[in-house]
């Protein structure tokens, strides 16, 4: 079965802080990859990536995908509290399933 | 403009019983898709309707189900609740051309079954 691994699974830095998110997944059926942000409990959209590999960027977050490795990175920079989340990827299937990974809990503190 | 509405919020069901979960769609949506998200876990999908049909289904049993109405709101049934049915569960809803990036995500209902 297809699987979405995302590491590290938690990570605590401070304000100021550039942190990376971690994403690996599977080719079959592969669409495109999308990255989620939830804090209490819908998550929201941040963005999506094909298999064009163009890096995308909003602010102090971007985030490419790297389709020789199967994997993708979320870059935030310049860290701060209202960062403190929990990210998800998802592979996005041509059949339409969507398939999470476990996610990362960043914690920003002052 | 409404985004995504789940109902109830929470709610707390005994082992065996039966549970309905409802969704209304943001407005212009046509696509509604369920997941399930336990403790420390990821989203699982469950299905995705479309047209009134269950166009795709995720690894789940049969005990779960589903329907999609006329006004594209959906329901998420889940039968003989088990302990490990307790989860968040979070509808999304989407215009089926847009795909996954116009996914719009609820609050979710958290079910707790005892």
């Amino acid at each position: 079965e297809d699987k979405v691994v995302q590491s590290p699974l938690s990570l605590v830095v401070h304000e100021g802080d550039t942190v990376t998110l971690n994403c690996s997944y599977e080719v079959t059926n592969f669409r495109s990859l999308l990255w989620y942000k939830q804090e209490k409990k819908a998550p929201t959209f941040l963005f999506m990536l094909t298999s064009s590999g163009i890096e995308k960027k909003s602010g102090r977050l971007s985030s490419i995908l790297d389709k020789k490795e199967l994997s993708s990175i979320l870059n935030i920079t310049a860290t701060q509290t209202g960062d403190s989340a929990i990210y998800l990827c998802a592979e996005h299937f041509m059949n339409n399933d969507m398939r999470f990974g476990a996610g990362t809990r960043l914690t920003v503190k002052p | 403009d409404a985004g995504v509405t789940q109902s109830p919020t929470h709610l707390i069901k005994t082992r065996g019983q039966q549970v309905t979960l409802r969704c209304s769609p943001k407005s212009g949506h046509d696509t509604v898709s369920w997941y399930q998200q336990a403790l420390g876990q990821g989203p699982q999908f469950i299905f995705q309707y479309y047209e009134e049909e269950e166009r795709q289904r995720g690894n789940f049993p049969d005990r779960f189900s589903g329907h999609q109405f006329p006004n594209y709101s959906s329901e998420l049934n889940v039968n003989a609740l088990l302990l490990g049915d307790s989860a968040l569960y979070l509808c999304a809803s989407s215009f089926s051309p847009q795909g996954a990036r116009g996914y719009t995500f609820g609050s979710g209902t958290r079910l707790t079954v005892v």
